[in-house]
């Protein structure tokens, strides 16, 4: 299996504009998880789907951000006005059960200027 | 509200000694513990899990013990290697996941 695939790997916007984050979990996988990565605040968990229906996203930093999965093998993030405080990595994780080890994928390096 | 610390922000060692690196939580009651492993410019990597009624995990060099009355978990890291230079988080499951901060481990040959 190729892993958790996350594209793109690097994006460079400007203040104002929309970002899309997009992932591909691992085959088989009915959990995804979206975090967000920053040196201030660490690693924190933003949402997650289970089957491509959200659980939990009260991680979502505000209504600028929002997430789907329209399928199971399919998910975006996106943030509609970006700003540069939400210049991070983001990573995208997979796993299957409710104990089971996360998968990440390479994350994606946003920058806003 | 729930908080995860680690030991430190960053640790140095000399290779061939045991690295221990700390967990503490509070305001929590996991299920299960997980310690990841992080390189720079990758996503985290699974290293081991614990369950809360396990005391202690090994795998190779690297041992994990949990305490829930301390509410603290240790991660060993014995015979250690400049390879095993990495950022390590500890991850908690129980209402929500949660990542501690990560404490960056430097092994010095």
């Amino acid at each position: 299996d190729a892993g958790v695939i996350q594209s793109p790997r690097h994006e460079v916007t400007e203040m104002g504009q929309e970002v899309t984050l997009r992932c591909k979990p691992i085959s088989g996988h009915d959990y995804l998880f979206w975090y967000r990565q920053t040196m201030m605040r660490g690693l924190e968990l933003l949402i997650y789907f289970n089957n491509n229906v959200p659980i939990d996203d009260s991680g979502m930093p505000e209504d600028r951000f929002s997430a789907k999965m329209p399928n199971a093998s399919f998910s975006t993030l996106k943030i509609q006005p970006s700003e540069p405080r939400d210049s991070a990595v983001y990573f995208c994780a997979s796993r299957t059960g409710r104990t089971d080890t996360q998968y990440f994928g390479p994350g994606t390096r946003l920058t806003v200027l | 509200s729930q908080k995860i610390e680690q030991n430190s922000e960053a640790l140095n060692i000399q290779e061939g000694k045991t690295a221990t690196l700390t967990c503490n939580y509070t305001n929590y009651s996991p299920a299960y513990l997980q310690w990841y492993r992080q390189d720079p410019g990758r996503g985290p990597v699974f290293l081991l899990l614990i369950r809360e009624n396990e005391k202690e995990k090994r795998k190779e060099r690297l041992k994990v013990t949990f305490d829930t009355t301390l509410k603290q978990s240790l991660f060993h890291i014995t015979a250690s290697q400049p390879a095993d230079s990495a950022t390590y988080l500890c991850a908690l499951d129980g209402q929500n996941f949660v990542f501690g901060p990560g404490t960056r481990l430097s092994v010095l040959p």
